[in-house]
């Protein structure tokens, strides 16, 4: 089947420690995103990337790193120096940068402690 | 400044009884209104695309509607598996800017 992948469905990590969140997909599609979802706010746009090795920063990168090295990945690393780490995050493919429908992933819910 | 703003946060209804989600946006250069669903802990569910204003879509007990400030959702007889966060976007500008709401969050008791 075809579709986007995250994993772990969870994470807990302690303060200070990067992480780094998987996003796969098997659609062939050029370009993809990272969003943060929290309670009571709208999805915000962290990273995204039109083709493989390249990617621009969305509203919130700061704290954020990510690399576009093959078509079907798209990884997110939260580092220590994200103020605010606790989120739940969605990964999202389009077949092209022009075309709207998003597809999203199933998300990872990070808990830093 | 774009924005997307939408009404009730939160909703519940009785099974049957049909009522309408509201999304409002303010943006320059609309290149699509998205509609999602989205159950809890996982991601979004594609519901709907409309682009310009008078445009319907339907889906089972869903109908979505766009005028040139504002989308509305219908739900027709909901059935509680209709319960669940309804998000909704636009698409406006630069080619990868969608902006989204906060959602409503919509109940249906049996």
């Amino acid at each position: 089947d075809g579709g986007i992948t995250q994993s772990p469905k969870y994470l807990f990590r302690k303060e200070g420690q990067n992480v780094t969140l998987s996003c796969e997909q098997n659609l062939n599609h050029d370009a993809m995103y990272w969003y943060r979802q929290d309670p009571g706010q709208g999805l915000r746009l962290i990273y995204y990337s039109q083709i493989v090795n390249d990617f621009q920063k969305g509203d919130i990168a700061e704290g954020y790193s990510v690399s576009r090295e093959k078509k079907e990945s798209f990884p997110l690393t939260v580092t220590s120096a994200q103020k605010n780490p606790t989120a739940f995050y969605l990964c999202a493919s389009t077949p092209s940068p022009s075309y709207n429908e998003q597809f999203f992933g199933p998300g990872t819910r990070l808990t830093v402690l | 400044e774009d924005q997307v703003t939408q009404s009730p946060e939160a909703l519940r209804l009785q099974e049957g009884e049909s009522s309408s989600l509201n999304c409002s946006y303010t943006v320059s250069g609309l290149r699509g209104l998205f509609w999602y669903r989205q159950d809890p802990g996982k991601g979004p569910e594609f519901l709907f695309t409309l682009y310009s204003a008078g445009e319907e879509k339907e889906k089972e007990r869903l109908k979505a509607t766009l005028t040139k400030k504002e989308s509305f959702l219908h739900i027709t007889a909901p059935k509680p598996e209709d319960s669940a966060t309804y998000l909704c976007a636009v698409r406006a500008g630069r080619v990868y800017k969608y902006i989204f709401g906060t959602g409503t969050r919509l109940k249906v008791l049996a």
